[in-house]
């Protein structure tokens, strides 16, 4: 059974700091994604990772995917208060179906920026 | 363009009663999936349709059931509700040829 988890699950930082969130996941899989989810809200979608060595940016995020690893991390920088929210990495498990739309999500990493 | 719009976005129901949500997915888009999300268990996979044939489905007890139909709009039902199905319900939406999937704003479930 495709199991994810994130680290850590709740993260406090200040406004300028840099961090990372990271997502390990336990079976092959070359389709990761990272979600965004402010309180009562939708998923917002961030970035989908296709294969290993990928890495995407937009603005201060920047995701990357190491398959062999099964690793995926998440990389603030120079935080701001707008960042604060819930981040779900998600992985589709394609030794279980094909059509690329079952996801298995972590738990979630609440980030908290303080000013 | 539209996103994922899904009806109703709040609603409460009482206990063994049934409740149907709906969901339309972005114009073009075949391939329509579900999730549960609550503080205990977060973001768990339902199931999928494509083409009104449900293709994948998760480890949920039957009374969880859904249907796609022939412009791609899907519905989802839950017969004789519990306190545990109290919920955020979430729709996503996908081309099938493509790799991003996009959520609904989802319908806020309260079962008392």
């Amino acid at each position: 059974e495709l199991k994810v988890e994130q680290n850590p699950l709740f993260l406090s930082m200040q406004e300028g700091k840099n961090y990372t969130i990271y997502c390990n996941y336990s079976t092959t899989s070359d389709r990761l994604y990272w979600y965004r989810q402010d309180p009562g809200k939708s998923l917002e979608s961030l970035f989908v990772l296709l294969s290993n060595g990928a890495v995407k940016q937009e603005g201060r995020l920047m995701a990357s995917l190491d398959t062999k690893a099964r690793l995926s991390t998440l990389h603030i920088t120079a935080a701001v208060h707008d960042l604060s929210a819930t981040y779900f990495c998600a992985v589709v498990d394609h030794q279980k179906e094909t059509s690329g739309s079952r996801l298995t999500f972590g738990e979630g990493t609440q980030l908290t920026v303080n000013p | 363009k539209a996103g994922v719009t899904q009806t109703p976005r709040y609603l409460i129901k009482t206990r063994g009663q049934q409740v149907t949500l709906s969901c339309s997915p972005i114009s073009g888009h075949r391939s329509v999936s579900w999730y549960q999300q609550t503080p205990g268990q977060g973001l768990q996979f339902l199931f999928e349709y494509f083409s009104e044939t449900q293709r994948n489905k998760g480890n949920f007890p039957g009374r969880f059931s859904g249907r796609q139909f022939s412009n791609s709009r899907s519905e989802m039902n839950v017969s004789t509700l519990e306190l545990g199905d109290s919920a955020l319900y979430l729709c996503a939406s996908r081309m099938f040829s493509g790799n991003t999937i996009y959520f609904g704003e989802g319908s806020w479930l309260t079962v008392v």
